[in-house]
């Protein structure tokens, strides 16, 4: 009930492309949705956020898309940057705890 | 205005001794989370304190771990005896008020703890 799946795992995508990672929840007690961004080394940083009575976000090339029926929520690099290449996290809250989902490593080639 | 800095960035430890993890908020934050990270793993949740408090430590081992965030000081995990199970990146995250996942949760660079 207080996970979060995440996928891919890994993505690679080319400078310029678009990228996409995908996460689901079981709990419906989640109301905020936010993503994070960790570099090697460094704690992770609030990226982007959403609640679910808005369907989609945008800040800049990123883009969160929520879909409350089907309880997913993805994020959207467009225009991907080498130094966009970091570890992504999907999250959720419930209360006072913030449950993440496992992570996707991006690499962006130039 | 400093970050969430926590201390070492690196411990080693052998099997059977005591951790002890630092962390201070960020200035004006009053309330503190810990989070282990497992390599290739996401973030998991372990304590949520509050000065003198602890709101929520479902997250934390029953035995071998503690937390504490004293009304003077940085807050503390400590890991007695410890296994080679407990190596990996512990982080901290501050916030202004109770439960406040609405707003940015700040997170410092981590402690990576090795157990030999």
């Amino acid at each position: 009930q207080q996970q979060v799946k995440q996928s891919p795992q890994s993505l690679i995508v080319q400078k310029g492309g678009i990228s996409i990672i995908n996460c689901a929840y079981e709990n419906t007690a989640f109301d905020y949705f936010p993503w994070y961004q960790q570099f090697p080394g460094k704690g992770p940083a609030l990226l982007i956020a959403i609640r679910p009575d808005v369907s989609e976000k945008k800040e800049g090339r990123f883009t969160i898309s929520f879909n409350k029926s089907a309880k997913q929520f993805s994020l959207h690099i467009m225009d991907s940057q080498p130094g966009d290449s970091a570890t992504y996290f999907c999250a959720a809250t419930s209360g006072s705890r913030l449950t993440f989902g496992e992570g996707t490593q991006l690499t962006v080639n130039p | 205005n400093a970050g969430v800095m926590q201390n070492p960035r690196h411990l080693v430890r052998r099997r059977g001794q005591e951790a002890r993890l630092r962390c201070s908020p960020m200035k004006g934050h009053s309330h503190v989370y810990w989070y282990r990270q497992l390599p290739e793993e996401g973030l998991k949740f372990m304590v949520y304190l509050q000065k003198e408090n602890i709101i929520d430590e479902s997250g934390m081992p029953k035995e071998r771990f503690s937390a504490e965030f004293p009304k003077e000081g940085p807050s503390i995990l400590r890991i007695q005896q410890v296994v080679r199970g407990d190596s990996a990146a512990y982080f901290c995250a501050s916030s202004p008020r109770q439960g406040a996942m609405n707003e940015k949760l700040f997170f410092g660079s981590g402690t990576q703890l090795s157990v030999l």
